[in-house]
């Protein structure tokens, strides 16, 4: 099971982006990067996949270099509810262990 | 519907009580986790049920006890707790097939306090 290594936390304000990288360096060939946000008290949130290069959906964007040993998880204009806790997974999909959780970023965005 | 759901959201129970946990999904996935998180910590894995079999237990101690009924229902029965398992248990499934999308939903939680 690949290990990832994330920042503990990150400040941010209102209306900047946001990068956030987690390293994996012994990721796997089967592996893919998934991303998820938590709020106090919920469950995680899905926010965006990938496997190389570069994904994009209507939340985030997900930039994976070539060697696939680390990956940014990019929040254009954050606001003030993009407070919470983003989780870097790596895993097989195949692998019932592929939903095991790090430590994770502790994302606060100031006014 | 793209919704787990997890009853009951708030539970309190004595360290001789028999309680159960209910998690109930209908998105046809094959693959449920039970997970347990403390404050300011990341989930932690606890269990794995794979098209309706157990496939991951992850040293838990026996009075935590999956149960999975047919392919939409994760149970988890609790017995003679201990304080220190008051914690947010969440539930989750997933598509659970290799190579496909992995998005897991998660539920909202129950919030266990062992008195």
């Amino acid at each position: 099971l690949a290990k990832t290594t994330q920042p503990i936390s990150m400040d941010s304000y209102e209306g900047q982006e946001v990068n956030i990288t987690c390293s994996h360096n012994n990721i796997a060939t089967n592996d893919y990067i998934t991303w998820y946000q938590q709020f106090p008290s919920q469950g995680p949130r899905f926010i965006i996949q990938g496997y190389k290069t570069k994904v994009t959906n209507e939340v985030a964007s997900l930039f994976i270099p070539a060697d696939r040993k680390s990956s940014t998880l990019s929040l254009p204009r954050v606001s003030l509810s993009d407070t919470a806790v983003y989780y870097c997974l790596v895993g097989d999909s195949g692998s019932a262990r592929q939903l095991t959780f790090g430590s994770g970023t502790q994302l606060t965005v100031l006014p | 519907d793209t919704e787990v759901t997890q009853t009951p959201k708030h539970l309190v129970m004595g360290m001789t009580n028999k309680k159960s946990l209910k998690c109930e999904q209908h998105m046809g996935h094959r693959a449920m986790y039970w997970y347990k998180q403390k404050a300011k910590k990341p989930p932690e894995l606890m269990f794995v049920y794979s098209y309706e079999k157990l496939s991951i237990n992850e040293s838990v101690p026996s009075r935590f006890s999956p149960e999975c009924p047919n392919s939409s229902l994760l149970n988890l029965h609790l017995h003679a707790l201990q304080p220190e398992d008051s914690a947010l248990y969440l539930c989750a499934s997933s598509q659970g097939n290799r190579g496909t999308n992995t998005e897991a939903f998660f539920g909202q939680g129950t919030r266990l306090t062992v008195v």
